[in-house]
């Protein structure tokens, strides 16, 4: 079935690592986004890719970093700079950035918790 | 810049209540609306949407109408389910934006 991967779902990271969360998509979509998701702040943008080895910085971008070396793959780096990492981060595609306002449908993976010990 | 409200939660009704989640939003000119819905331990689903004014978006039961003049797409649905129970998500897109605006999200459980 088509859909989005995320892994892994859960993750223990120790203060000064950088740790990698795996986002692939097999819907055919143009664009990727990262999104951090905490109580009671709703979500909020890391980064996003309209097309293969192009992305741009979202709200809160600071202490991530992403690449995008293929269209199904969007993998989102949490650096040692994130000084509060600890948060569950989802993984979105859609059909291409400038029908999302037709459509406005993101598809969202499962999601991936990570945990700073 | 755009920016959506929500009520804020958590919010509790018994089976067969009547739901009302409030959304406003601030945006120039006409965005497009949107209701997500993440049930427990998922990513997030599109519910319903609205890509103009007076628009009614309607799914599952749910609907939202685009009131322009209030600035408002308010969540509702007649008579909720235990299975209802989620989080409810209201968010807007822009002209020339490529990505969505998401409200803080509105915690929902109905009780049986």
């Amino acid at each position: 079935d088509g859909g989005i991967t995320q892994s892994p779902k859960y993750l223990f990271r120790k203060e000064g690592q950088n740790v990698t969360l795996s986002c692939e998509q097999n819907l055919n979509h143009d664009a990727m986004y990262w999104y951090r998701q905490d109580p009671g702040q709703g979500l909020r943008l890391i980064y996003y890719s309209q097309i293969v080895n192009d992305f741009q910085k979202g709200d809160i971008a600071e202490g991530y970093s992403v690449s995008r070396e293929k269209k199904e793959s969007f993998p989102l780096t949490v650096t040692s700079a994130q000084k509060n990492p600890t948060a569950f981060y989802l993984c979105a595609s859609s059909t291409r950035g400038t029908a999302l306002a037709n459509t406005g449908e993101l598809f969202f993976g499962e999601g991936s918790r990570l945990t700073v010990l | 810049g755009n920016s959506v409200t929500q009520m804020e939660g958590p919010v509790t009704l018994s089976e067969e209540a009547f739901l009302t989640i409030n959304c406003t939003y601030t945006a120039t000119g006409y965005p497009s609306l949107f209701w997500y819905v993440q049930y427990p331990g998922e990513g997030l689903q599109l519910l319903l949407k609205a890509t103009k004014a007076d628009d009614k978006g309607s799914n599952k039961g749910f609907e939202a109408t685009y009131r322009k003049e209030t600035t408002s797409f308010h969540l509702e649905k007649g008579s909720v389910q235990v299975s209802d129970s989620a989080v409810y998500f209201c968010a807007l897109i822009h002209g020339s934006a490529r990505q969505l605006t998401f409200g803080s999200g509105t915690q929902l459980t109905v009780l049986p």
